[in-house]
């Protein structure tokens, strides 16, 4: 059973403070990693993907992925109260002609004016 | 450049009705993907197309499921005798085949709702 665990939150954040948002897999053979947000009734939306080792940088956001440890993460700096939301990981799993995503089931984040 | 477009985004039926959801891809994108989702969890995956070839289907995709791609551009999703437990969020996604990361595009969802 491949698995995405996130900490379901909820996650408070003062306005302007960083929130960092934690991501695990069980599936050593994932080679990508995706990083929704989603309001309450929406459907997710993409915020960034990453699938080598180190961060990726774009512009509020950062995601750092550490493959050895089998962990991901999302750094939101600067967060606004339109950031309030639920935020999903993502892992394609391992396995020739497999494009499915295995969801996590997201982290509730607050930021609180 | 329209994104991802579900038909309807929302329906009510009564349990053992059939319930039959459309999906239109982003116009140039190739594979399309039908998720489930309930609430408080994250997006489960039931099945992809490549073109108009059903590729992958889940565990989850039981006999009394069932999805088309006919001519590889819009993808119908079927639900036949439905149950309660079918009451979920249906979202559709679509990528383009060698683009950076594969990402995929959801669309709005259709939620279903069976009393």
């Amino acid at each position: 059973q491949k698995e995405v665990e996130q900490n379901s939150g909820p996650l408070s954040v003062p306005e302007g403070a960083i929130a960092s948002l934690n991501c695990t897999y069980s599936d050593r053979g994932s080679q990508s990693f995706f990083w929704y947000r989603q309001y309450s009734g929406k459907s997710p939306e993409l915020i960034m993907f990453i699938y080598s080792n180190g961060d990726k940088e774009d512009g509020r956001f950062t995601a750092q992925l550490n493959k050895a440890s089998q962990y991901v993460s999302l750094l939101i700096r600067d967060s606004q109260p339109s950031d309030s939301a639920t935020y999903l990981c993502a892992v394609r799993t391992s396995g020739a002609g497999s494009y499915q995503l295995t969801f996590g089931k997201g982290t509730k984040l607050s930021v609180i004016p | 450049d329209t994104g991802v477009s579900q038909d309807p985004r929302h329906k009510i039926t009564k349990r053992g009705q059939n319930v039959t959801f459309r999906c239109d891809p982003i116009s140039e994108h190739n594979r399309l993907y039908w998720y489930r989702q309930t609430l408080g969890q994250g997006p489960e995956f039931l099945t992809y197309f490549q073109n108009e070839a059903q590729l992958e289907k889940s565990r989850l995709l039981s006999d009394r499921f069932s999805a088309e791609r006919p001519k590889g551009s819009f993808s119908t999703l079927e639900i036949q005798r439905t149950e309660q437990g079918d009451s979920a969020m249906y979202l559709c996604a679509s990528s383009l085949v060698g683009a950076v990361g594969d990402t995929q595009y959801f669309g709005p969802g259709t939620r279903l709702t069976v009393l």
